[in-house]
């Protein structure tokens, strides 16, 4: 079966800890999507990457880091440096299409972090 | 820059009521616009797509209309059942530029039997 895999579902993390959440793809996809999404509201994307070995910030970046090393493969990190991480994250991808046509992400499942 | 508005929920209905949640935009460019689906403690699932003025996307008994003249993408049902029960997510990407989904607020739908 194809498609996107998040680990781990639920994940508590201590205050002052780093955190890495997983996202694996098998679906060829090149592109790929970190977003956080709280209660009440709709999601906001943290980073995202078109291309292995290369990523741009979304609109909340600030405390997260990721990396892009294989195409099947994009991990976030939650540092001690964000203020509020508890959040459910969710990771997407999609496929680049004909030209100037922008195709419909794909989700995983999600993650739910919480801080203690 | 992007943006979605989409009904604001709760929105609780009756089994089998004509459903109605309303979309609307503001876009650069041509966008591609979605309606995505999330049932309780899982991710999103694309409903249905639309990528051009005038196209219906449909999926499940919900459509929902591109109409570029009144920058909307209304969601309709014409019968719904208690298994619809779930969040939905207006959004839309813009055709020109990068590849960020621009999301509306979610309306959170329950069906009462």
């Amino acid at each position: 079966d194809g498609g996107i895999t998040q680990s781990p579902k639920y994940l508590f993390r201590k205050e002052g800890q780093n955190v890495t959440l997983s996202c694996e793809q098998n679906l060829n996809h090149d592109a790929m999507y970190w977003y956080r999404q709280d209660p009440g509201q709709g999601l906001r994307l943290i980073y995202y990457s078109q291309i292995v070995n290369d990523f741009q910030k979304g609109d909340i970046a600030e405390g997260y880091s990721v990396s892009r090393e294989k195409k099947e493969s994009f991990p976030l990190t939650v540092t001690s440096a964000q203020k509020n991480p508890t959040a459910f994250y969710l990771c997407a991808s999609t496929y680049m299409g004909l030209a100037g046509v922008k195709n419909e992400q794909f989700f995983g499942p999600g993650t739910r972090l919480t801080v203690l | 820059g992007n943006s979605v508005t989409q009904m604001e929920g709760p929105v609780t209905l009756s089994e089998e009521a004509f459903l109605t949640i309303n979309c609307t935009y503001t876009a650069t460019g041509y966008p591609s616009l979605f309606w995505y689906v999330q049932y309780p403690g899982e991710g999103l699932q694309l409903l249905l797509k639309a990528t051009k003025a005038d196209d219906k996307g449909s999926n499940k008994g919900f459509e929902a209309t591109y109409r570029k003249e009144t920058t909307s993408f209304h969601l309709e049902k014409g019968s719904v059942q208690v298994s619809d029960s779930a969040v939905y997510f207006c959004a839309l990407i813009s055709n020109f530029g990068n590849e960020k989904l621009t999301f509306g607020t979610g309306t959170r739908l329950t069906i009462i039997p």
